[in-house]
């Protein structure tokens, strides 16, 4: 069965103080893996697409990388502005209608 | 540009009463439409998702069910609610082909409380 888990569930940073947020997936054949940020009350909104083991994409603070059984989103200097949940997910070659999401890293900035 | 609206924004039902929630997209054609729950802790789970007029996969059976009638309307019902429907109700879009089709674009939700 396609999973992914995030971790950790929530992490508090200062302001400037760079992290990295962390997603494992096991998927029968990995079509691609998504970032999304969420606001509180609101819907996700996506950020980024890694379809290959070393890929990197970049905006902003925010960088995500990918290797064979996980991602990184990796936050540098962060901003109180950063502050939301962080959700992964993962779609497959054999359900590319279906993203599997995992439960959310919920990132507070302090200033 | 496109948008997608959805609603309401709060919701709540007693149980066994009936739900309808809408959700129309403005500014593409023939678009992927979604229908997504969050539950509090949970991730969000997909429960119903459309390619076209009239079509319709379901991923989570329930007593939840899905239409599309227009192009660019979805909407999801119920006949009677449970107290296990409450949850953050998410409509989702996205365009076909490599590259589109995961890439959605959510509403603002609707949190549906069932008491």
């Amino acid at each position: 069965e396609d999973q992914v888990t995030q971790s950790p569930e929530a992490l508090r940073l200062q302001e400037g103080e760079s992290s990295s947020l962390n997603c494992s997936y096991t998927v029968s054949g990995l079509r691609g893996l998504f970032w999304y940020r969420q606001d509180p009350g609101k819907g996700p909104e996506f950020l980024f697409t890694l379809y290959s083991a070393g890929e990197e994409k970049e905006k902003e603070r925010l960088k995500a990388t990918l290797t064979k059984k996980e991602s990184f989103l990796h936050i540098t200097a962060p901003k109180p502005e950063d502050s939301a949940t962080y959700l992964c997910a993962v779609s497959s070659w054999g359900a590319t209608n279906k993203l599997i999401f995992g439960t959310g890293t919920l990132l507070a900035v302090q200033p | 540009s496109q948008t997608i609206h959805q609603w309401p924004a709060t919701l709540v039902q007693p149980v066994g009463s009936p739900l309808s929630l809408e959700c129309t997209v403005e500014g593409t054609s023939n678009p992927n439409l979604y229908w997504y729950r969050q539950a509090a802790g949970r991730g969000l789970q997909l429960l119903f998702y459309s390619v076209g007029i009239g079509q319709i996969s379901s991923e989570v059976p329930q007593n939840l069910s899905a239409s599309r009638p227009q192009d660019r309307q979805f909407i999801l019902s119920s006949k009677k609610l449970l107290l296990s429907d409450s949850g953050f109700y998410l409509c989702a879009w996205s365009l076909d082909g490599q590259g589109y089709r995961e890439k959605l674009f959510f509403g603002s939700g609707t949190q549906l409380s069932v008491l």
